[in-house]
């Protein structure tokens, strides 16, 4: 049973670098045909999707948030990251990691985090 | 970028209730449609994919319908642990995956 478990701090002061870290269990990160996402929901809202990473490393960013996002992979450590820059306020929100396998062209999330709460506040 | 339209935002329902979520979308996505069940502090679940497809394990009362821009997700009969709130989202786009703005199920 694939699992993943979202990791970081959970305050981040503005202006600054949000970094959070997805592990996965279960099953590699590097084997299959797959898709590794990050999705976040502000409190009270809905849920965004932020981007995602092939196991090759290429990556594909929402356009709202591409200019302050970085995902990378750490195929070593079963692990992907996040990386958001120049947070505000407007960044606090429960970040999740999820998995889309596209074996069949179909793109939905099957394997979810629990998520990790980040507040931006200094 | 395609939009996700749930309603209602809020649905107050009874165990035993026949509960229906609708999901409209911007532009046709074939059925290129999933739901989701979020609940607080637990890992979101896959209900719904394919529009129509029951992922496995999930109780057979759950069910989706639809094509193009109009979707719903039904429950035939609400169980105490469906009180959660539903979220659809497309994946026709490939370039941006979107979703609802999520539909609450609250006890009457």
């Amino acid at each position: 049973q694939v699992q993943l478990q979202e990791s970081g701090p959970g305050l981040v002061k503005p202006s600054q670098t949000l970094s959070l870290t997805c592990t996965v269990s279960g099953g590699s990160i590097s084997s299959g045909t797959y898709y590794w996402s990050w999705i976040r929901q502000p409190a009270g809202k809905g849920l965004e999707w932020i981007g995602r990473i092939y196991t090759s490393g290429s990556t594909d960013y929402n356009p709202s948030l591409k200019s302050r996002v970085t995902i990378s992979v750490d195929t070593s450590k079963n692990q992907f990251s996040l990386k958001l820059s120049s947070v505000t306020a407007a960044d606090t929100a429960v970040y999740y990691c999820a998995r889309t396998d596209y074996g069949d062209y179909e793109y939905y999330f099957d394997y979810w985090g629990q998520g990790t709460v980040v507040t931006v506040s200094s | 970028d395609i939009q996700m339209t749930q309603s209602p935002s809020t649905l107050s329902a009874s165990v035993g209730d026949k509960v229906t979520i609708t999901c409209r979308a911007s532009q046709s996505i074939s059925t290129y449609l999933a739901w989701y069940q979020l609940k607080p502090g637990k890992a979101p679940k896959l209900l719904i994919y394919k529009a129509s497809s029951l992922q496995s394990g999930v109780p057979s009362r759950f069910s989706g319908s639809g094509s193009g821009t109009e979707f719903t997700l039904t429950i035939s009969s609400l169980q105490p642990d469906d009180f959660a709130t539903y979220y659809c989202q497309q994946y026709n786009t490939f370039s941006e995956w979107t979703f609802g703005q999520g539909t609450k199920v609250e006890i009457k």
